[in-house]
């Protein structure tokens, strides 16, 4: 059975600082990865989508990257800011259903 | 045009009440989903739906009904829910079920049963 695990829990931080986010799977059988962004209360952002034959996807300050063979992959956010403060989902797509992470709930400070 | 809408936002609803949630999506994807998040928890799912037919159902309870009347409209019934059943509801689509493609998420309905 997947299970996929994300550390930190938790990360507080000043503004500016470069950040990694880390989520690991215990079935390398997966199609894809999509890193989520979700603001309280809120739905679920879109952030990445890397493919199983990939190995990283960037889109302005943020690069997911992806090593299978290991079942892990990183979220890098650049230059963090106030607005990144979320709760950030990785989930990894097996034959059937998107397996979600337990989240990193991250905060920004000025 | 990457949107999925959900109505209600918020329902409250006693145990005995009939309602139901509302999903739509016009960016012509084959496959839409429902799933339940728990506070703090990650979202899990509930059932998918590819060209209007049900494929899976995560063993859910007869007291929830899913409906999809067209390729654009998702429904979810609820009867007789409990107060454990409490949570936001969320609705995604997909171009097809197949694995390969990115799923976009609605914003949600916070369903609270008193």
């Amino acid at each position: 059975k997947q299970e996929v695990t994300q550390i930190p829990a938790a990360l507080s931080v000043p503004e500016g600082e470069n950040l990694v986010l880390n989520c690991s799977f215990t079935d390398s059988a997966i199609y894809n990865l999509q890193w989520f962004r979700q603001d309280p209360g809120k739905g679920l952002t879109s952030l990445l989508l890397i493919q199983s034959s990939q190995r990283e996807q960037t889109s302005g300050r943020l690069n997911a990257s992806l090593d299978k063979s290991s079942g892990r992959s990183t979220l890098y956010i650049a230059a963090s800011q106030p607005g990144d403060s979320a709760t950030y989902l990785c989930a990894v797509r097996g034959t059937d259903k998107l397996i979600f992470g337990t989240g990193t709930r991250l905060q920004v400070f000025p | 045009d990457t949107e999925v809408t959900q109505t209600p936002k918020h329902l409250v609803m006693g145990m005995t009440n009939k309602k139901s949630l509302k999903c739509e999506q016009h960016m012509g994807h084959r496959a839409m989903y429902w799933y339940k998040q728990k506070a703090k928890k990650p979202p899990e799912l509930m059932f998918v739906y590819s060209y209007e037919k049900l494929s899976i159902n995560e063993s859910v309870p007869s007291r929830f009904s899913p409906e999809c009347p067209n390729s654009s409209l998702l429904n979810l019934h609820l009867h007789a829910l409990q107060p454990e059943d409490s949570a936001l509801y969320l609705c995604a689509s997909s171009p097809l079920y197949t694995a390969t493609y990115e799923q976009y998420f609605g914003p949600g309905t916070r369903l609270t049963v008193t």
